[in-house]
């Protein structure tokens, strides 16, 4: 049974903490996303991939967010440095006809 | 811009009820339709989707949507809801432009709570 994984399922830290997340896509799945999900903004979408390649990052605050895919099979977003209002459940997603959509990390930033 | 409008925040129901879940997009290009469930506590997983055909699409655990391009509508339907249906129902759309496919765009998504 293929699933996007996510590491950490949860994630507390301090303010001004990096922040690395990983995801797995599943396998043959050329397209990869990340989401954010808060209650106040509801799911938001910060970046995808397409064949590893960014295709658009417009959602993610460029000076402390950023998006990588290493490898077909791992995908990372990264905060530095993190804020509180940073805090949210960050969701990866891979495409093939629909998206499949990962455990999401629960991100505390204190 | 595209945008994809779920009418109801919050609903709520006493078990065996009807549901009817209301949503509308706003491209009118073709477009593929997909409602989402997030169960407390999970992910986002599928319900059911609409790529062309049939309009009257069938999902999982007795879910139905009906797509009708002229109202821009998909309205998520199930004649008899449990307390198990307790999530929240998040619509999406996606969209052929140019022959490449948009991003999905969800809508702010809708909390059912059942009445035991």
């Amino acid at each position: 049974d293929a699933r996007v994984t996510q590491t950490p399922r949860h994630k507390v830290t301090e303010m001004g903490q990096e922040v690395t997340m990983r995801c797995q896509p599943i396998l043959g799945h050329n397209t990869v996303f990340w989401y954010r999900q808060t209650m106040m903004q509801g799911l938001e979408l910060l970046a995808y991939f397409r064949n590893r390649a960014p295709l658009d990052d417009s959602g993610m605050p460029k000076d402390r967010f950023s998006a990588e895919m290493p490898d077909a099979t791992l995908a990372t977003l990264k905060i530095q440095p993190s804020e509180p209002r940073d805090s949210a459940v960050y969701f990866c997603a891979s495409e093939y006809n629909e998206q499949f959509f990962g455990p999401g990390t629960r991100l505390t930033v204190l | 811009a595209q945008s994809v409008s779920q009418h109801n925040h919050h609903v709520i129901l006493s078990e065996a009820a009807s549901l009817e879940l209301g949503c509308n997009y706003s491209y009118g290009g073709t477009v593929n339709l997909f409602w989402y469930v997030q169960y407390p506590g999970q992910h986002l997983q599928l319900l059911l989707k609409y790529f062309s055909g049939d309009p009257l699409v069938k999902g999982i655990k007795g879910f139905e949507a009906e797509f009708i391009k002229s109202k821009f509508s998909f309205n998520l339907r199930k004649p008899s809801v449990q307390w198990s249906d307790t999530a929240e129902y998040f619509c999406a759309v996606n969209s052929y432009y140019g022959g490449s496919q948009g991003n999905l765009i969800f809508g702010k998504g809708t909390k059912l709570s059942v009445k035991p």
